[in-house]
């Protein structure tokens, strides 16, 4: 069974320029977080949707907006971006979005902005 | 706040244990994780403790204290390929249906020599 798949894997872009990035989480998972780990940092937490709807938000700029799709997977959009955006963006699945449940992560997408 | 603090480097011999500490302070608390990183990779999970004492797994092994704010993992028969980063994440408590986001420390990278 394939596991959280995230892409791109890497990105480059400019200062000022949009990124989606996208996530299909493992089959039979209806919960889907972001997370943004900067270099020699732990992951920060960005959003949690659960159905389509979201149930979570971290401390981010209204420049980070996501989505879910009714196939469950989901679309990180960042806009205007700024050089302390670059980071390895990571999505995460679960099965229903309990407390009590595991993530499950992908090898994110590496966006560097220049 | 929200502050977990855990070391930022470690070295172990193979065959040897490892004891990786975690303290944390925040405001809610939902569970507490350990994941292990390869450089690049996804990180994975390894534990899952939300009431007080140990759990075993294989080699590896969890330790919470709630009172205290504490945790650790304890890796036995040290192989090369445990050589990783092991970050130390808190569950928030999910307000509003959301699940609770991870908060993470920075992670403590361990290196096992030969």
């Amino acid at each position: 069974d394939a596991g959280v798949t995230q892409s791109p894997t890497h990105l480059i872009k400019t200062r000022g320029q949009h990124v989606t990035l996208r996530c299909s989480p493992i089959s039979g998972h209806k919960s889907v977080s972001w997370y943004q780990q900067v270099l020699g940092q732990g992951p920060q937490f960005i959003f949690q949707y659960y159905e389509k709807e979201e149930r979570g938000r971290g401390n981010f700029p209204d420049r980070f907006s996501a989505r879910q799709f009714p196939n469950y997977s989901s679309e990180l959009n960042v806009n205007a971006l700024l050089l302390g955006d670059s980071a390895l963006y990571l999505c995460a699945s679960s099965l229903e979005g309990s407390t009590n449940e595991k993530l499950f992560f992908g090898s994110g997408t590496q966006l560097s902005v220049l | 706040g929200q502050n977990i603090d855990q070391p930022t480097e470690m070295t172990a011999t193979e065959g040897a244990i490892v004891q990786i500490n975690c303290t944390y302070q925040t405001s809610g608390f939902n569970g507490l994780f350990w994941y292990q990183q390869h450089a690049g990779e996804a990180p994975t999970f390894l534990s899952y403790n939300v009431l007080d004492g140990l759990e075993e797994k294989g080699r590896f092994s969890s330790f919470l204290s709630r009172s205290k704010g504490y945790s650790y993992l304890l890796l036995k028969e040290l192989q090369m390929k445990d050589s990783a980063s092991y970050l130390c994440a808190v569950r928030d408590l999910g307000y509003g249906g959301s699940q609770g986001n991870l908060i993470f420390g920075k992670g403590t990278k361990l290196s096992v020599k030969p």
